[in-house]
């Protein structure tokens, strides 16, 4: 089955840039779309299809998809964007598609 | 307004069975695919069952397979999943998710989710 791999913690200071990645053999030609938890909420989704972003999504949320990585950037950090991040493809070659990643806890220092 | 209320979930023995129901409002229910997704306590999100608008095209966790069904009720806004032969390792927090468009499309909505329990 298809894997898609994240690191677990990423930290970064307030008003600069958090980088999360997501890893998968040639997710380059998969759309990722990626979602944030916040604790004892519902995810929400931040960028589908790899950079596009639902309306109510800021601007400093983008992604990225090439090769066996796409990326989920996060500009100019504020504290309300802690949270746990994960990305999600559909994996057409099976018949049991939905495929998230292992999540990635963003710490605002 | 999208509403997605999720309902069912409680405390059942291993072995036994459960149904879940997710009663939507605030957009046209039969033109989307709809999906489950659970997550154990301090773990990850899973996704465990989905299926299009008609009921044509369903898809399933290696997981749950052979033990879960999905279905859809679209005169009633509803989503179901029947759970049988639960196991602890099924325990977590059912949420019920929209896709946003086609049968395989990213989740723009999701529900507060029903925990379910299996302990004996």
């Amino acid at each position: 089955s298809y894997v898609l791999t994240q690191p677990p913690s990423v930290s970064v200071a307030p008003g600069q840039t958090a980088r999360i990645t997501c890893g998968g053999n040639n997710i380059g030609s998969k759309s990722v779309h990626w979602y944030q938890q916040k604790p004892g909420q519902a995810p929400v989704l931040v960028v589908y299809d790899d950079s596009d972003r639902p309306s109510g999504i800021p601007e400093r949320f983008s992604g990225s998809n090439s090769g066996n990585t796409a990326t989920l950037t996060i500009s100019r950090v504020e504290a309300g964007d802690e949270a746990d991040y994960y990305c999600q493809v559909w994996d057409s070659s099976s018949d049991h598609p939905g495929v998230f990643g292992t999540g990635t806890k963003v710490t605002v220092l | 307004e999208v509403q997605l209320v999720e309902s069912g979930g409680g405390l059942v023995q291993p072995g036994r069975s459960l149904r879940l129901s997710c009663a939507a409002s605030g957009f046209t229910f039969d033109d989307y695919a709809m999906h489950w997704v659970r997550q154990a306590p301090g773990k990850g999100l899973e996704w465990v069952s989905g299926i299009s608008w008609n009921s044509g095209s369903i898809g399933y966790a290696d997981s749950v397979k052979g033990r879960f069904t999905i279905s859809r009720d679209n005169a009633k806004n509803s989503l179901y999943l029947q759970m049988n032969s639960l196991r602890a390792e099924d325990t977590a927090l059912y949420y019920c998710a929209k896709g946003s468009s086609g049968t395989w499309a990213p989740f723009d909505y999701w529900g507060q989710g029903t925990l379910v329990t299996v302990s004996s």
